[in-house]
């Protein structure tokens, strides 16, 4: 059982908007920032979103991510079918002194 | 480019060792913190070791504690697992990473992973 809490899958039409959530503790996403990555199957993960809410150069701002207290969000707007892949969440645990993830959220492009 | 190339998986048998390398290029290997995330068949991403830039701080999963040793050689660019008392349950896809940042995880890049199967 993951420390950090995801849906196991979302799912919409192209072109529309979806949203994860990913919820943790004070002992991490409460007081650390929260990382996003994109993972296709037989690829190496990819960072989506760090900081929080900051997306690395290269990635689109269809791609965005927020947080409010101990619950983060990635959010995909204009989804395409490339978009479907397995996406975590994960932050550092101060009670743990280690880095946890979500379980991951399989996104489903209809 | 950026780039990580992991090396060392294979098939052991439990109870058995086993090192992983990861050569880094691209980058200056030396200011930036490493880890290695792993990845069994049908489950999700977990975190397994963390090194600091010098390689004075380290820190481990529950599971391996005890077990494994992540290292590096600033000089040759290279990060290290050595894997001792492997089970079933450590056969996965290894992955080494980099921390962009100090503050917060921003793993980036991934390699592509080296293969790790325990099996009899």
């Amino acid at each position: 059982q993951s420390v950090l809490t995801q849906p196991p899958s979302v799912s919409a039409a192209p072109g529309q908007k979806v949203t994860i959530s990913c919820s943790g503790s004070t002992s991490n996403i409460g007081y650390n920032y929260v990382s996003w990555y994109q993972h296709l199957p037989g690829t190496a993960p990819k960072l989506l979103i760090y900081g929080d809410d900051k997306r690395p150069s290269g990635i689109p701002d269809r791609f965005s991510g927020s947080k409010s207290g101990t619950s983060a969000t990635l959010g995909i707007t204009g989804l395409q079918t490339g978009d479907e892949a397995d996406y975590y969440c994960g932050t550092w645990d101060n009670s743990l002194s280690a880095v946890v993830f979500g379980g991951g959220t399989k996104l489903t492009v209809l | 480019e950026v780039q990580l190339v992991e090396s060392g998986g294979d098939l052991v048998q439990p109870g058995g060792s086993l090192r992983l390398s990861c050569a880094a290029s691209g980058f200056t290997f030396s200011n930036d913190e490493m880890n290695w995330v792993r990845q069994a068949p049908g489950k999700g991403l977990e975190w397994v070791s963390y090194i600091s830039s010098s390689g004075d701080t380290v820190y481990y999963a529950d599971f391996v504690k005890g077990r494994f040793t992540i290292s590096r050689d600033n000089a040759k660019n290279s990060l290290f697992l050595q894997m001792n008392s492997l089970s079933a349950e450590d056969t996965a896809v290894y992955y080494c990473v980099r921390d962009r940042s100090p503050v917060g995880t921003e793993f980036d890049p991934w390699g592509q992973g080296t293969l790790v199967t325990v099996s009899s």
